[in-house]
């Protein structure tokens, strides 16, 4: 099976950088991927990463290295906006499993 | 045009009622998916389909059923339902080769 580990939570001030990291154990692995989630909303795609590196899209950055089986999500120029739940993901051992979510960060940007 | 459809969004009812909630999608997805959230708990997947007459368990099967209608359809059901089955249930679609999981706005159950 498969089993990730995220921090509970995260504050952070607005227009600062933060990181969310990630490790997981799985029995094969197909990729990973961020989710984010406002109060209230439905988790929504952020990034997903097949090889290790770093996968840039504006403010948010995702990072993985396959043979530490970690990966963080990095946030730049906090906005407010920003404050939500944010969740890692693996599918694993190949394109035809699902989605298997870590318990989520709650990041709360602050002024 | 909402990717994914839930309903109802929010429901009450009682213990040992059955109970049923629907979920469509309009996009051709081929993978449907139904997961639970609970506080502190993350996403638990409950059960997933890759087509019409593909039905597997998840983690958190018991006191669950599905049936994939249609590719477009996925219905959850708990036939008795009792409180602690009183969450966030979200469904979810993927098409087989994309790495984006769509999900509807939930359904807010609560189990009296």
């Amino acid at each position: 099976g498969q089993s990730l580990e995220q921090p509970s939570e995260v504050t952070a001030v607005e227009g600062a950088i933060v990181q969310i990291n990630c490790t997981y154990q799985t029995s094969g692995f197909y990729g990973l991927s961020w989710y984010q989630q406002h109060d209230g909303g439905a988790p929504t795609f952020l990034s997903y990463n097949a090889l290790d590196g770093l996968e840039e899209t504006g403010r948010f950055s995702s990072f993985l290295s396959r043979s530490d089986s970690y990966g963080y999500l990095l946030l730049q120029e906090l906005q407010m906006k920003d404050s939500a739940s944010y969740f890692c993901a693996v599918r694993g051992p190949s394109g035809n499993t699902p989605l298997v979510f870590g318990k989520g960060t709650r990041l709360s940007v602050i002024a | 045009d909402a990717d994914v459809t839930q309903t109802p969004r929010n429901r009450i009812t009682k213990t040992g009622k059955r109970i049923m909630l629907e979920c469509s999608q309009t996009k051709g997805h081929d993978r449907m998916y139904w997961y639970r959230q609970d506080p502190g708990l993350g996403l638990r997947l409950i059960y997933y389909s890759f087509d019409v007459k593909d039905i597997n368990k998840g983690e958190i099967s018991d006191g669950y059923s599905v049936s994939r209608q249609a590719q477009a359809k996925f219905s959850l059901s708990l036939e008795s339902a009792i409180p602690n089955q009183t969450a966030l249930y979200f469904c979810a679609a993927r098409t087989g080769q994309g790495t984006e999981a769509f999900f509807g706005q939930g359904t807010r159950l609560t189990v009296v």
